[in-house]
């Protein structure tokens, strides 16, 4: 059973593109996050979600939309996408503030 | 701002050999630290966690961590290194604010 699944997990788009990563976690947490992992592996926090408030934007540009229609999902929008978006974005789940995280797999975006 | 700072960007060790990785966090109250793994191509794995309680932690594949607060570090050790442990560790940690701040990362290599 896959705890936290992301798809797709390879995304290859133009720029200008508008795109859509989805994830999901079967664990019963309650907040959910996403991360940006740069080619130089530095793993950023963009957005944390609890009981599918937001609780942290990490100063991310407004063209990234985070939703999530329940508990157990957080999907990611990105409009109109840039170069520099080029990225592996983690989705993670974790029970609360403090918990242990889980990440799944990672969704590699190139932005032609 | 809280950081977390991983001095060694890379370490070679040959497979038998034991292995100290440093980290350093700076949040000043007692923060959750974390330790993961992140194999080639994948997403990252918890190996342990310190929150309170006994400054030494076990964890996952044989793996084991020591929070001195003195030093503000939190130092990952394994006293026989295997070449499956090859990989990227991040040091992590967490001021109780759904707010996770990883460091840059340690690339391990493992000789034969």
């Amino acid at each position: 059973d896959t705890a936290v699944s992301q798809t797709p997990k390879y995304l290859v788009t133009q720029m200008g593109n508008d795109k859509s990563i989805k994830c999901e976690q079967n664990l019963g947490h309650d907040t959910m996050y996403w991360y940006k992992q740069d080619s130089k592996k530095f793993l950023k926090i963009m957005f944390s979600y609890n009981n599918k408030e937001l609780i942290i934007n990490e100063t991310v540009p407004n063209r990234f939309s985070p939703k999530s229609p329940d508990k157990a999902h957080l999907n990611l929008h990105i409009n109109s996408l840039e170069l520099g978006d080029s990225a592996v974005y983690f989705c993670a789940s974790s029970q609360d503030y403090r918990g242990s995280q889980y990440f799944g797999p990672g969704t590699r975006l190139l932005v032609l | 701002a809280q950081s977390v700072t991983q001095p060694d960007i890379h370490i070679t060790v040959s497979e038998g050999a034991s292995l100290e990785l440093r980290c350093n966090y700076s949040y000043g109250a007692t923060p959750y630290l974390f330790w993961y793994v992140q194999s080639p191509g994948q997403g990252l794995q918890l190996l342990l966690k310190y929150f309170s309680g006994d400054t030494l932690v076990q964890g996952i594949k044989g793996f084991e961590a020591e929070f001195k607060r003195s030093q503000s570090s939190f130092n990952l050790r394994k006293p026989s290194v295997h070449w499956s442990d090859a990989a990227e560790y991040f040091c992590a940690e967490s001021s109780g604010t759904y707010k996770y701040i990883f460091g840059t990362g340690t690339r391990l290599k493992v000789l034969a």
